[in-house]
């Protein structure tokens, strides 16, 4: 099992472009969520997703979106990026009961000019 | 509201001494609690969590952490440290509600844990 991947591992922007990252599970997890983790603030939640075709904001939802068309990737869109968007994003899934523990791709590292 | 405490940024200690990284949490039913370790360049690692039972809880690579309802504490400890042990460390919470929060885990800000030689 490949596990959590993510793609790219590496971004520069400029200020106004957009693009998608794309996380990818082979775990059959219903969750799945996207964190952004910036020097010492830990993790926050931008966005999550209970099953295909669902989507719920986190803490940090403005200036993202995303889509769980099919259960194994969930994307998440920077439709005009912003140099506050430079971060490193982390992707993770679960499965359905609460008490199961998250499974971390291994990040983007996104910087915007 | 859910939130963790992690109050020390940094903790530094020598090879083969006993290491102890402290969390806190505010969480309005009961608790889960995780540890994640994550080295350089690299995601974010299950370490051990607690969800119901016995106070102590062992983990993976000789870490274990106890849990303490009265002090809302659940702090990660290793007996002997190693020098590989350095990395940054994230305490996390969950509400066990099953309807609270959708699975959501609340980290806190992560400890810097530096083991020398």
């Amino acid at each position: 099992n490949a596990g959590v991947t993510q793609t790219p591992k590496f971004r520069v922007l400029k200020t106004g472009q957009s693009m998608t990252l794309l996380c990818a599970q082979d775990m059959n997890h219903e969750y799945m969520y996207w964190y952004r983790q910036d020097p010492g603030m830990g993790l926050r939640l931008i966005h999550y997703s209970v099953g295909e075709g669902t989507t719920a904001k986190g803490e940090v939802p403005d200036g993202y979106n995303v889509s769980r068309l099919k259960k194994q990737n969930f994307l998440l869109g920077l439709e005009s990026a912003a140099p506050s968007q430079t971060s490193v994003y982390f992707c993770a899934s679960s499965e359905l009961d609460v008490y199961n523990e998250q499974f971390f791709g291994p990040g983007t590292r996104l910087t915007v000019l | 509201a859910q939130s963790v405490a992690q109050p020390e940024d940094q903790v530094n200690v020598a090879e083969g001494n006993p290491l102890t990284v402290k969390c806190t949490y505010s969480v309005s039913g009961n608790p889960y609690l995780f540890w994640y370790v994550q080295y350089p360049n690299r995601g974010l690692q299950f370490l051990l969590k607690y969800i119901t039972g016995d106070n102590l809880v062992k983990g993976s690579y000789g870490f274990e952490a106890e849990f303490n309802k009265s002090q809302t504490s659940f702090h990660l400890k290793k007996p002997s440290a190693l020098v590989s042990d350095s990395a940054l460390y994230f305490c996390a919470v969950r509400d066990s509600r099953r309807g609270a929060t959708l699975g959501r885990l609340y980290f806190g800000r992560g400890t810097q844990l530096t083991v020398w030689p």
